[in-house]
């Protein structure tokens, strides 16, 4: 089936400008997950939706990171007044996670989308 | 937060060679987590491996939670198995901790 897609692939912003990313998340999957790679770095956790309730944001970098999933399957990350700081790979995860508490192996595997480039110049 | 260490950072292998890939984590968990990043930049899942082992092809991993450390197993690379290897593990609200990650490169 579909994996988790992400866009756009690439975006290069002017220093101040507003963006977007886009994540669809494989269907049906409860839990939604974004990170920031630096570059020669490990993914870094951004925040964490079940379904369309954020329950985490604590890694969001400033206040000019804002996230949402109003209906609980596609996420937006949008980064407000960009600067050179932000240029990374963001990457979208998404996970089945069953919500009634039930856990079996594999269920909170994580999948990744390609990511997006963003470049602030 | 819970702290990973991969080990050994860089690796040069000659093609048909193998390597052991180690991931050392600070606390318990319940689950780990290892993906490879292909040069374009995609998290590929190689394993789901809360604990014993599990075979993939050439690949194969073992985590032993009670001492806290997963490992990576490459045989007979070829080139295609270059990039860089990541482990990871849950906290929190199952968000995921990764390690620096190994960089392999496989030479023909």
């Amino acid at each position: 089936g579909a994996g988790v897609s992400q866009s756009p692939r690439y975006k290069v912003a002017k220093r101040g400008q507003d963006v977007a990313l886009r994540c669809d998340p494989i269907s049906g999957h409860v839990s939604l997950f974004w990170y920031q790679q630096a570059l020669g770095q490990g993914p870094e956790f951004l925040t964490y939706f079940q379904n369309e309730a954020q329950l985490d944001k604590s890694g969001l970098p400033s206040d000019r990171f804002f996230a949402e999933r109003p209906e609980g399957s596609v996420s937006t990350l949008k980064i407000q007044r960009t600067q050179q700081e932000d240029s990374a790979v963001y990457l979208c995860a998404s996970s089945l996670k069953l919500p009634s508490g039930l856990r079996e192996s594999a269920r909170d595997e994580q999948y990744f989308g390609p990511g997006t480039r963003l470049t602030v110049t | 937060g819970i702290q990973v260490e991969q080990s050994p950072p860089d690796l040069i292998l000659q093609e048909g060679a193998n390597s052991t890939l180690r991931c050392n984590f600070s606390d318990s968990v319940n689950n780990l987590q290892w993906f490879h990043q292909n040069p374009w930049g995609q998290l590929i899942n190689l394993f789901y491996i809360p604990s014993g082992t599990k075979q993939n092809g050439r690949l194969s991993a073992t985590t032993v939670a009670t001492e806290r450390y997963s490992l990576l197993y490459i045989s007979s690379s070829q080139t295609t198995d270059s990039g860089v290897y990541f482990c990871a593990v849950p906290y929190g609200n199952n968000r995921l901790a990764f390690g620096k990650g190994n960089q392999v490169v496989v030479i023909p």
